[in-house]
Order: C-alpha cells, then sequence, then structure tokens
C-alpha cells in the first residue's frame, strides 16, 4: 500500500524545537521527492519545504528560512522536518506528501497537529 | 511571487448541479506546473488535477481542467453529494523553489 505516515507532533512553547517524521512505505522512496505543507487552524494551505529526489535540493518558505530543516533517511525511507525557534504562528497540521506526476503532491499523510503556545 | 486567487469563496449549489471554479494568477503560470485539490473537513488534501487539465488516478471524468496563463479552472460537470468540499489550486516552478497555494473555494449545499 502506497503511503506516508507522519509523527512528532505535540504542544511546545515558544523557541522550542520539534521534529516531524514522515515514514514512506509500497514505493521507491529514493525516485521521490517530498513536501511538506501546514495548515493552521481554520485556514488554507501553505507550502513550507520540498526535498528533491536527490536528496540536495531544498527550498523553503520565507517564514521559515534559517529555523527549519528538511531531510532524509534512506535506509529508513523517512523524511524529516526539524523545526527550531518555533513561534506561535507556526501551530498547524503539518502533512508530509510525496511529490508525483509533473511534481504534484500525489500521495499525502493524514498529518500531525504542532501547537506552539506558552 | 506570484500570487493565486481562486473565486468565488463560497459557491452554493447541489447535487446534479455543474461547478465552475476559477483560479487565477498575478503572473501567467507554465500550465505544467498548476494543480487542483480537494479537501474534506479533517481529511488531507487529494490531488484531482495536474499539469492543468490531467486527471490523477482514480479521479472521476466528472472533474476537469482547464486554462493557461493567468486562468485556471476546475469543473465538476455534475455534483454528487461527495464533492462537496474546499477546492484549492496550486503552481509551483519548475525548480520547486515556490510553491503556491490558492486562498480555496469551498462548494457547499
Amino acid at each position: 500500500q502506497v503511503q506516508v505516515v507522519e509523527s512528532g507532533g505535540g504542544v511546545v512553547q515558544p523557541g522550542t524545537s520539534l521534529r516531524l517524521s514522515c515514514a514512506a512505505s509500497g514505493f521507491t522512496f529514493r525516485s521521490y521527492g517530498f513536501y511538506w505543507v501546514r495548515q493552521a487552524p481554520g485556514k488554507g494551505l501553505e507550502w513550507v519545504t520540498v526535498i528533491w529526489n536527490d536528496g540536495i535540493r531544498k527550498y523553503y518558505v520565507d517564514s521559515v528560512k534559517g529555523r527549519f530543516t528538511v531531510s532524509r533517511d534512506i535506509s529508513k525511507n523517512t523524511i524529516y522536518l526539524q523545526m527550531n525557534s518555533l513561534r506561535v504562528e507556526d501551530t498547524a497540521v503539518y502533512f508530509c506528501a510525496r511529490a508525483g506526476p509533473r511534481n504534484a503532491l500525489d500521495i499525502w499523510g493524514q498529518g500531525t497537529m504542532v501547537s506552539v503556545s506558552s | 511571487e506570484i500570487v493565486l486567487t481562486q473565486s468565488p469563496g463560497t459557491l452554493s449549489l447541489s447535487p446534479g448541479e455543474r461547478a465552475t471554479l476559477s483560479c487565477r494568477a498575478t503572473q501567467s503560470v507554465s500550465s505544467t506546473y498548476l494543480a487542483w485539490y480537494q479537501q474534506k473537513p479533517g481529511q488531507a488534501p487529494r490531488l484531482l488535477i495536474y499539469d492543468a487539465s490531467s486527471r490523477a488516478t482514480g479521479i472521476p471524468d466528472r472533474f476537469s481542467g482547464s486554462g493557461s496563463g493567468t486562468d485556471f479552472t476546475l469543473t465538476i460537470s455534475r455534483l454528487e453529494p461527495e464533492d462537496f468540499a474546499v477546492y484549492y489550486c496550486q503552481q509551483y516552478t519548475s525548480s520547486l523553489e515556490v510553491v503556491t497555494f490558492g486562498p480555496g473555494t469551498k462548494v457547499d449545499v
């Protein structure tokens, strides 16, 4: 079964760190790029970052540059999102998604909630 | 920076009716990198259309996409009860350096 499953969300204080994981299965992990997309409560979708299938090219939305880092572990078929210096405005459900046809997001996880609050 | 605008914000229709959703970009967008997603409450989004007009795997043919340049359209030919949801358009550059979602159109009864 082709799927991605996120984990690692939680409630944290501003200024702290959190690492999200996205475990992929059912397809050849190294052949695909992956996105992280977030959705604040009651709001629309916001792209956060993408990592290409080469594992080298990585891009971020301006609001997280210098604070968030995306990486992958091919041996574990897992994508990570290291989030440092978290802010209240980072509160959202974070979705992991595979870059499919024409790099559209074709396989999505169920999301993991990150709540940043003092 | 390309900004996507979707209209209308909410579309109130009944099952069996035709839905026409608009996505407009502030600059010309490559059709290759224009996609549409459906999201139901409490669920992850689902890819409907990529390449502006190609249906994703398993998507019924009542969903169709069209457009080019700055104006794109998602059409649902006959609404089924399960089609009432929020729809997002998305554009991205070939390098994926910039990825943008529109604000969404809610299709409700």
